[in-house]
């Protein structure tokens, strides 16, 4: 089946580490998004990407750095200037920026905590 | 900035109840609009969406939504909820061309849906 995986599902980083959160899809999309999800907040996008090697930051880029070298693969690396990176992540993609009549199709996400 | 509210933050309601779940956008042109779920512990879902048409969407599992342009909304609903329907709730909105977003979705802040058994 056709999806995207996120791993790990849990993720402990002491403080000042640099960690990174894997996302893979094989729905061959171009389009592929980070969002950070906390209580009370909803989803709030870090970065995009509309294709490989390009990306976009997005509302809260600040802490973090993404690549996108192949298709499939988008990873968000939680740096050291991340004040608070205890979240929720999720990685999401579409078919090709802006085709919204696909909607996004999320990962299951990595929970982070900082120790 | 676009920005999507959610009126409620959590709902609890005992089965067979009505339930409806509000949402508002800032876009006066045109968009799309989706209802996700997120059950506990799974990721998100999407229920149901608009794109143009009947204002009125069905979902899975008996939800749909009413999209009234005059009032910027698109208010979730479902006649009887189980305690199966227990999840939280995301509108998400796509502005057209000139909304900004450079086509990225804006979820509102999700509202937490509690079913008494």
């Amino acid at each position: 089946d056709g999806g995207i995986t996120q791993s790990p599902k849990y993720l402990f980083r002491k403080e000042g580490q640099n960690v990174t959160l894997s996302c893979e899809q094989n729905l061959n999309h171009d389009a592929m998004y980070w969002y950070r999800q906390d209580p009370g907040q909803g989803l709030r996008l870090i970065y995009y990407s509309q294709i490989v090697n390009d990306f976009q930051k997005g509302d809260i880029a600040e802490g973090y750095s993404v690549s996108r070298e192949k298709k499939e693969s988008f990873p968000l690396t939680v740096t050291s200037a991340q004040k608070n990176p205890t979240a929720f992540y999720l990685c999401a993609s579409n078919p090709r920026q802006g085709a919204a009549n696909y909607g996004y199709t999320f990962g299951s996400g990595t929970r982070l905590t900082v120790v | 900035a676009q920005s999507v509210s959610q009126h409620n933050h959590h709902v609890i309601l005992s089965e067979a109840a009505s339930l409806e779940l509000g949402c508002n956008y800032s876009y006066g042109g045109t968009v799309n609009l989706f209802w996700y779920v997120q059950y506990p512990g799974q990721h998100l879902q999407l229920l149901l969406k608009y794109f143009s048409g009947d204002p009125l969407v069905k979902g899975i599992k008996g939800f749909e939504a009413e999209f009234i342009k005059s009032k910027f909304s698109f208010n979730l609903r479902k006649p009887s909820v189980q305690w199966s329907d227990t999840a939280e709730y995301f509108c998400a909105v796509k502005p057209g061309l000139g909304g900004g977003s450079q086509g990225n979705l804006i979820f509102g802040k999700g509202t937490k849906l509690s079913v008494k058994p």
